[in-house]
């Protein structure tokens, strides 16, 4: 089956400007999480989606970042007033943990570099 | 708050050595352990976990695991490496009591393997 799919692949934007990043999870899977990759560093926590509900935001930076999920499958990822410090790679991962597990393994995307210039 | 560490940037082994790459944690309730491997220009793959039981956790390629507790460590290892086993390994941890669904990952360890 298909796997996590994220596009686009890349996005050059401008300083200032409004990015929306989009993930298509695994059909089924519940669970769907962002993160944020930058050169030499692990992935980031940004949020956490059970169904539509962001069951964990802690990680978002501030109130520029945004994620939705109204359908309980796709998401998408918005960036306000983009800065050059939120140049990155923006990894999706679904799982198929429920509200019991959160053990069960992420199955990653390809992710989305994302260039602010 | 929960850390992961992995203490070495970059791991080299000469094909058909045994190989080591290391994390501690630290959590605090308890972990959620695990491994993924990143291949060039292809996403993060899993290669096993800790969830409970047996301290000793077998996964994906040969790779297997080992769970301990006193030393908070969950060093990955693999009896005799492969040239395709080189890439970035990253592990993760997930406090499950105090954490919520937030999973830490470390910096990630280059593993280099030589023919």
């Amino acid at each position: 089956g298909a796997g996590v799919s994220q596009t686009p692949s890349n996005k050059v934007t401008e300083k200032g400007k409004y990015v929306e990043l989009r993930c298509d999870p695994i059909s089924g899977h519940t669970a769907l999480y962002w993160y944020r990759q930058s050169l030499g560093q692990g992935p980031e926590f940004l949020i956490y989606f059970q169904g539509t509900g962001a069951a964990d935001d802690s990680g978002l930076p501030n109130d520029r970042f945004f994620a939705v999920r109204p359908e309980g499958s796709v998401s998408t990822l918005k960036i306000q007033r983009t800065e050059r410090g939120d140049s990155a790679v923006y990894l999706c991962a679904s799982s198929s943990s429920g509200t019991s597990g959160g053990h069960n393994e992420q199955f990653f995307g390809p992710g989305t570099r994302l260039t602010v210039l | 708050a929960q850390s992961v560490a992995q203490p070495e940037d970059q791991v080299n082994v000469a094909e058909g050595n045994p190989l080591t790459v290391k994390c501690t944690y630290s959590v605090s309730g308890n972990p959620y352990l695990f491994w993924y491997v990143q291949y060039p220009n292809r996403g993060l793959q899993f290669l096993l976990k800790y969830i409970t039981g047996d301290n000793l956790v077998k996964g994906s390629y040969g790779f297997e695991a080992e769970f301990n507790k006193s030393q908070t460590s969950f060093h990955l290892k693999k009896p005799s490496a492969l040239v395709s086993d080189s890439a970035l390994y990253f592990c993760a941890v997930r406090d499950y009591n105090t954490g919520g669904f937030k999973t830490i990952f470390g910096a990630g360890t280059r593993l280099f393997v030589k023919a």
